[in-house]
């Protein structure tokens, strides 16, 4: 149990696209999502917490309007960086926790979206 | 601030015995958690801790000294497979999680 499910693995794509990455609990409901962002050899950076229903809460230092999340339903949040460049270039992972479980329980994690642009 | 401290990297032999410490001075406290995470891979989860104490879980041990802010993992009968980082976080008292850098693990035959 508590899988989640993150798409696309890769992508590779030109300067001043934008790429969404989307982030599912595939069997639980996961009120909380948070995602993270980890360059080579570093520990991971959380980026935002993404709350279904409301607005995410972004760390200091992530533009909201450059990596835009939505959290539409108990079971995905997307992650959208709009108008990529080469320093976003970089691993994206999701991970979620179950609304059914206490505060001590593990996030879960999906396996991480690696992106590349060129 | 906050702050996770653990050593950037470990090397050990293959069947032995290795020690990953990490130590912590937070806002709070509500649990510690270890995570291997393999390159280019997301990471999984390993052991929780929130008493003091050592939780064993196959070959795989986790201990917690609240006290002193300490914690360590501690990896018997080492395999090639458990060369990875291996992640500290810990949650504070808004129940975020705080992460370690990791410490990455060598395992040499």
């Amino acid at each position: 149990g508590a899988v989640v499910s993150q798409h696309p693995s890769w992508v590779i794509c030109k300067s001043g696209t934008s790429v969404k990455i989307e982030c599912r609990s595939l069997d639980f409901q996961a009120t909380t999502m948070f995602w993270y962002r980890q360059f080579p050899k570093q520990s991971l950076m959380l980026m935002a917490t993404s709350n279904e229903g409301s607005k995410a809460t972004y760390e200091q230092g992530v533009e909201k309007d450059k990596f835009l999340i939505n959290h539409a339903s108990l079971t995905l949040s997307t992650l959208t960086v709009t108008s990529a460049h080469p320093e976003d270039s970089s691993f994206y992972i999701c991970s979620a926790r179950d609304v059914m479980q206490g505060d001590n329980q593990p996030q879960h994690f999906g396996d991480g979206t690696r992106l590349s642009i060129l | 601030g906050q702050n996770i401290d653990q050593p950037t990297e470990m090397t050990a032999t293959e069947g032995a015995i290795v020690q990953i410490n990490c130590t912590y001075q937070t806002s709070g406290f509500n649990g510690l958690f270890w995570y291997q995470q393999h390159a280019g891979e997301a990471p999984t989860f390993l052991s929780y801790n929130v008493l003091d104490g050592l939780e064993e879980k196959g070959r795989f041990s986790s201990f917690l000294s609240r006290s002193k802010g300490y914690s360590y993992l501690l990896l018997k009968e080492l395999q090639m497979k458990d060369s990875a980082s291996y992640l500290c976080a810990v949650k504070d008292s808004n129940y975020q999680l705080i992460w370690g850098a990791g410490t990455k693990l060598i395992i040499k035959p």
